[in-house]
């Protein structure tokens, strides 16, 4: 019973490269959530994903981010041209979406260092 | 603008006492509202829920009490225990089953022996 997979724990990356986030959901939940989290902040929502259709992505910068949630395999969170302010932890959560709860379940995060 | 506020950064309580933590939100939009915890290098979990409905809810050791006239809600560990000590995020979402939510800035809390 696995919970919200997201790999890597750790990405260093160079300015001007691109960082990849992968977060694979809670078996049996399909929607997904992106957060932001800077040091000594609370989180901040991105985006919200269902399979194949971005639902919300009202928090999510309009240049250099995007997210993607296909049919087959995990949702991706993708930053091009990384700048050193988009050094933070990036959580993913999950939720079955069914239930009159909202409640989302949580990766252990992508901790992102931009040199 | 920010919809969640916790206003203590940080919280010491002995063990086997009450941590009380308080959490104002200022969007009356919102009618669900959620705590998690928080060890350092790991994602929030979720522990105890109330929908705007409700005044109370209690599971074990942790009860949240809302306050919807004064947009405040608080949660209550008794008796608190060393392995309490984290960083408590108070978070609300609004009307759905499956929205966004909105975070508080956090507390520390320091269960001390």
């Amino acid at each position: 019973n696995a919970g919200v997979m997201q790999n890597p724990r750790h990405l260093v990356r160079r300015r001007g490269q691109e960082a990849r986030l992968r977060c694979s959901p809670m078996k049996g939940h399909s929607h997904v959530y992106w957060y932001r989290q800077l040091p000594e902040e609370g989180l901040k929502f991105m985006v919200y994903l269902q399979k194949e259709n971005i639902i919300d992505e009202s928090g999510m910068p309009k240049e250099r981010f995007s997210a993607e949630f296909p049919k087959e395999g995990p949702s991706i969170l993708r930053i091009q041209q990384v700048v050193r302010g988009d050094s933070a932890a990036y959580f993913c959560a999950s939720s079955p979406g069914t239930e009159a709860k909202n409640i989302q379940y949580f990766g252990a995060g992508t901790r992102l260092s931009v040199l | 603008d920010q919809q969640v506020k916790q206003n203590s950064p940080s919280l010491s309580v002995q063990e086997g006492r009450i941590s009380i933590l308080n959490c104002d939100y200022t969007n009356s939009m919102f009618d669900y509202f959620l705590w998690y915890k928080k060890y350092p290098a790991e994602g929030p979990t979720f522990l105890i829920s109330i929908s705007s409905i409700k005044d109370k809810n209690e599971d074990g050791r942790f009860t949240v009490f809302l306050n919807k006239s004064a947009k405040h809600l608080s949660l209550h560990i008794v008796p608190s225990q060393p392995g309490d000590s984290a960083v408590y995020f108070c978070a609300a979402s609004g009307t759905g089953t499956a929205s966004k939510l909105t975070f508080g800035t956090g507390t520390r809390l320091q269960v001390t022996l």
